[in-house]
């Protein structure tokens, strides 16, 4: 069965500072990846995904994730944190020959920024 | 281009009666999902209709229905009410490959 593990439940960064959020997979095939951000009181927004093309992938708001098999990782990352990124932060799966609207959600991260 | 819509987004229901939750996807988008997300649970994958069928179903009880209408348009509905339903409960839809999945604002249901 496919999964994701969000590594922390809770990341506080400074304005300015990098983010990484990390997040490891369980799939015994090459599966199709997302990071979804929800802001308080919000739907979900998709802020990448990885289908394997390329192993970076840049999605809105300057974040970025890479896919790394050897690790079964998809990180994200953002070279400078602003106050506005603050919200919760979910990586997803879609499982094998997914054609529609299932996924699997890992448990978030809450990203706070401080000023 | 309208993005998922969902109808009512706020509700207060009481132990025992039933909802019925709307939404409706975004234009030439067939399938439909639904999400239930607690605090406690997280998000958890309801089920997925496509062209009026549904096509996926996650492991809820029977007390939770839905439908999909021609025009794509889908309803959820939960019976019988239980305290444990409340909850906020996630749209979203994709054009049937699953490629990019869309969500709505949602609908908060707070059963008493």
């Amino acid at each position: 069965a496919q999964s994701v593990t969000q590594l922390d439940s809770h990341v506080s960064v400074s304005e300015g500072t990098p983010v990484l959020l990390r997040c490891n997979y369980s799939s015994s095939y090459s599966p199709s990846l997302f990071w979804y951000v929800q802001h308080p009181n919000k739907g979900l927004q998709l802020l990448l995904k990885y289908t394997s093309a390329a192993t970076l992938v840049k999605g809105i708001n300057g974040f970025e994730a890479e896919f790394k098999k050897s690790e079964t990782s998809f990180h994200l990352t953002k070279p400078s944190a602003h106050m506005s990124d603050a919200a919760e932060y979910f990586c997803v799966v879609s499982p094998q020959g997914n054609q529609g609207g299932k996924l699997i959600f890992g448990q978030g991260t809450e990203l706070s920024v401080k000023p | 281009k309208a993005g998922v819509t969902q109808t009512p987004r706020y509700l207060i229901k009481t132990r025992g009666q039933q909802v019925t939750l709307s939404c409706s996807p975004i234009s030439g988008h067939r399938s439909v999902s639904w999400y239930q997300q607690t605090p406690g649970q997280g998000l958890q994958f309801l089920f997925e209709y496509f062209s009026e069928t549904q096509r996926n179903k996650g492991n809820f009880p029977g007390r939770f229905s839905g439908r999909q209408f021609s025009n794509s348009r889908s309803e959820m509905n939960v019976s019988t009410l239980e305290l444990g339903d409340s909850a906020l409960y996630l749209c979203a839809s994709n054009p049937g490959d699953g490629n990019t999945i869309y969500f709505g604002e949602g609908s908060w249901l707070t059963v008493v």
